[in-house]
């Protein structure tokens, strides 16, 4: 069974730009989470997305947004972007997201913001 | 909102010797989970606990989810060199949906 794929792996911005980041789950799961790495403030869970809806989200501001589609292929996005979202985006992915599961991590997206 | 803290940041050892690492929470948690990252890699999950008092190995690696709920351990037996990496701790509430909330790692280096 194949693990969660993200693409890109590599990305460079300009500040101001906006950028879409892809993630396919492990097939079957149906909740997509997304979390924000990086060196100062660690892993930080942005949002999840279970049957296409946005289910719980994190504290980031409204500049990061998401969306899932029908076969559980889930994208987030990053509108005007700042130096400060450069970062390791992940996207994990579980069965259905409650209770005792474990998720799954794919390889994540290296965004850099010059 | 949840914290966890894990200790130590990093860690240098002799190949061989055994490790110890922990992770401390504010609240409960339902699901205990380790993972290890490589560089430029997503976390691998290592071993997932879901009852208060489990201890569950998976091979030199063992975990166990404290009985409070509150607190997690991994140990890891005759380090060998591929062990490099950092390793994170997660907990899940298991309310709603799925967050789980991460330690900041432990930086593990072996020394052959």
């Amino acid at each position: 069974k194949a693990g969660v794929t993200q693409t890109p792996r590599y990305l460079i911005k300009t500040r101001g730009q906006q950028v879409t980041l892809s993630c396919s789950p492990i097939s079957g799961h149906r909740s997509v989470s997304w979390y924000q790495q990086t060196p100062g403030q660690g892993l930080q869970f942005l949002f999840e997305y279970f049957s296409e809806t946005q289910r719980n989200k994190g504290n980031f501001p409204g500049r990061f947004s998401g969306r899932q589609f029908s076969n559980s292929r889930s994208e987030m996005n990053v509108s005007t972007l700042e130096l400060g979202d450069s970062a390791l985006y992940l996207c994990a992915s579980s069965l259905d997201g409650r209770g005792q599961e474990t998720q799954y991590f794919g390889p994540g997206t290296r965004l850099l913001v010059l | 909102g949840q914290q966890l803290n894990q200790s130590p940041q990093s860690m240098f050892i002799q190949e061989g010797e055994d490790v110890s690492m922990n992770c401390t929470s504010s609240s409960i948690f339902n699901t205990w989970l380790w993972y290890k990252q490589d560089p430029g890699e997503g976390p691998v999950l290592l071993i997932a606990l879901y009852k208060a008092g489990e201890l569950t190995s998976n091979g030199r690696l063992t975990a166990q989810f404290g009985i409070t709920r509150k607190d997690s351990f991994l140990n890891i037996s005759a380090s060998i060199p591929s062990d490099v990496g950092i390793y994170f701790c997660a907990g899940h509430s298991g309310a709603g949906s799925y967050q789980l909330t991460f330690g900041k790692g432990t930086k593990l280096s072996v020394i052959p």
